[in-house]
């Protein structure tokens, strides 16, 4: 089945030591979009990219950076995670940008990261 | 600015019931509506999505639907199972590049 891979599901990380998320999608959608989301609260686009133009959101912190280094893979880096980066984070895929069903973005399952 | 409202925030059902989750939006210009379900734990998985034309549509026993002029969405859940107990996401998307406006959610929660 096409689909939106996240490895890990869950992710431990020190205080300040780097992590990286992985999204890998078999759709071969053009779009792959991250997503922050804490307990309770509606996801957060953090970035996306298009092909390989890369788009950051105005309030995405510099501590969060990503790579799509082909189609199918993007990658999430946090360079310095803080207490307050625990969330899940989400990653998305949509064919295209712009209206219609075309654009309909698929989630993957998500990774549950913990700060400690 | 664009927003997304649901309500209510949360319901407890017991199994067997229905239910219906409402939504209210302000974005402008729009493009389409979804319905996401979101287990906990896991990421959004769509219901349905409605464009400006559509003002009803089912997937199973989840029947959404839009009314486009006065800006409002409701989801309906018939006969509701315990495996119905999740987050339900109102997502509006703009006709600007594919942005999409969350909702906060509505909680449900099946007792048998």
């Amino acid at each position: 089945d096409a689909m939106v891979i996240q490895n890990p599901r869950y992710q431990v990380t020190q205080f300040g030591k780097p992590v990286t998320l992985s999204c890998s999608q078999t759709l071969n959608h053009n779009v792959m979009y991250w997503y922050q989301q804490k307990s309770s609260q509606a996801p957060k686009l953090l970035f996306h990219y298009y092909d390989k133009d890369f788009n950051n959101e105005a309030d995405t912190p510099d501590n969060f950076q990503s790579r799509r280094p082909n189609t199918s893979f993007c990658f999430l880096d946090i360079r310095s995670p803080g207490l307050g980066d625990a969330a899940m984070y989400l990653c998305a895929t949509s064919r295209d940008l712009g209206e219609g069903e075309r654009n309909e973005q698929f989630f993957g399952p998500g990774t549950r990261l913990t700060v400690l | 600015k664009n927003q997304v409202e649901q309500s209510p925030q949360s319901l407890i059902i017991l199994e067997g019931k229905n239910c219906t989750l409402q939504c209210n939006y302000t974005v402008s210009p729009f493009s389409n509506l979804r319905w996401y379900k979101q287990d906990t734990g896991r990421g959004p998985v769509s219901l349905t999505i409605m464009t400006f034309s559509e003002n009803t549509k089912s997937n199973g026993r989840y029947t959404a639907t839009l009314d486009a002029d006065t800006k409002q969405s409701s989801l309906h859940i018939t006969a509701s199972q315990l495996s119905d107990s999740a987050s339900y996401i109102c997502v509006v998307s703009g006709t600007a590049g594919n942005k999409l406006t969350f909702g906060g959610g509505t909680r449900v929660l099946v007792k048998p």
